[in-house]
């Protein structure tokens, strides 16, 4: 089994501040991690992912996030946001069992972004 | 990278109509895709993976029946809502993994906005 918490169901920054966006997880398998952001009425676009390589990873967009065993944590941060990365981001979590490995999401946090 | 296609991206149309989604991988084969629903708000539901030459498999809890797929090739799956009704209104999502990636992620659809009259 598996599932994921995102900690905050809404963000809130201003412009030019740092993005911290928290998600823990839990697995009985070796899990593989993804962000994956939305922007409204449109599907997802990933992020950034952890699939058991380097424990911090680099994505897109100046994300990047820090996969901590220790913690059952996954997240996801950005030293600067930008008006462009308000959108909804969801943490999922991948059992690694095979090609039809589901995904199973978090509840999502919406980033909102001030002047 | 691997793109996947949906269509149509909104479809509004009347009580008891059959509507048809269409999920495209456009650069790469996928022997699997998923049929995702999210409500407002809310974040995504798996509501079967498709198998290209096979059944679909269902999550608990989803009408078969009432949700129709269909993946006759390894680049095109369909889902098809039969006899909609105003309860079915939802936004749909399809993805697609690259075959033997287990470990990779899903490249996502666009989603349709399916709004029943």
């Amino acid at each position: 089994a598996q599932s994921v918490t995102q900690l905050d169901s809404h963000v809130s920054v201003s412009e030019g501040t740092p993005v911290l966006l928290r998600c823990n997880y839990s697995s009985s398998y070796s899990p593989s991690l993804f962000w994956y952001v939305q922007h409204p009425n449109k599907g997802l676009q990933l992020l950034l992912k952890y699939t058991s390589a380097a424990t911090l990873v680099k994505g897109i967009n100046g994300f990047e996030a820090e996969f901590k065993k220790s913690e059952t944590s996954f997240h996801l941060t950005k030293p600067s946001a930008h008006m462009s990365d308000a959108a909804e981001y969801f943490c999922v979590v991948s059992a690694n069992t095979g090609t039809a490995s589901k995904l199973t999401f978090g509840t999502g946090t919406r980033l909102q972004v001030t002047l | 990278g691997a793109v996947v296609s949906q269509h149509p991206s909104w479809v509004i149309c009347k009580s008891g109509t059959s509507v048809k989604i269409e999920c495209r991988s456009l650069d790469f084969q996928a022997t699997t895709m998923f049929w995702y629903r999210q409500f407002p708000k809310q974040s995504l539901m798996l509501m079967a993976t498709s198998n290209e030459g096979s059944k679909a498999t269902y999550e608990q809890g989803v009408e078969k029946d009432k949700f129709l797929i269909n993946h006759a090739s390894l680049t095109l799956s369909t889902l098809t809502v039969t006899s909609a009704h105003p309860e079915d209104s939802s936004f749909y999502i399809c993805s697609a993994r690259e075959p033997g990636q287990s470990n990779q992620p899903q490249h996502f659809g666009d989603g349709t906005r399916l709004s029943i009259l």
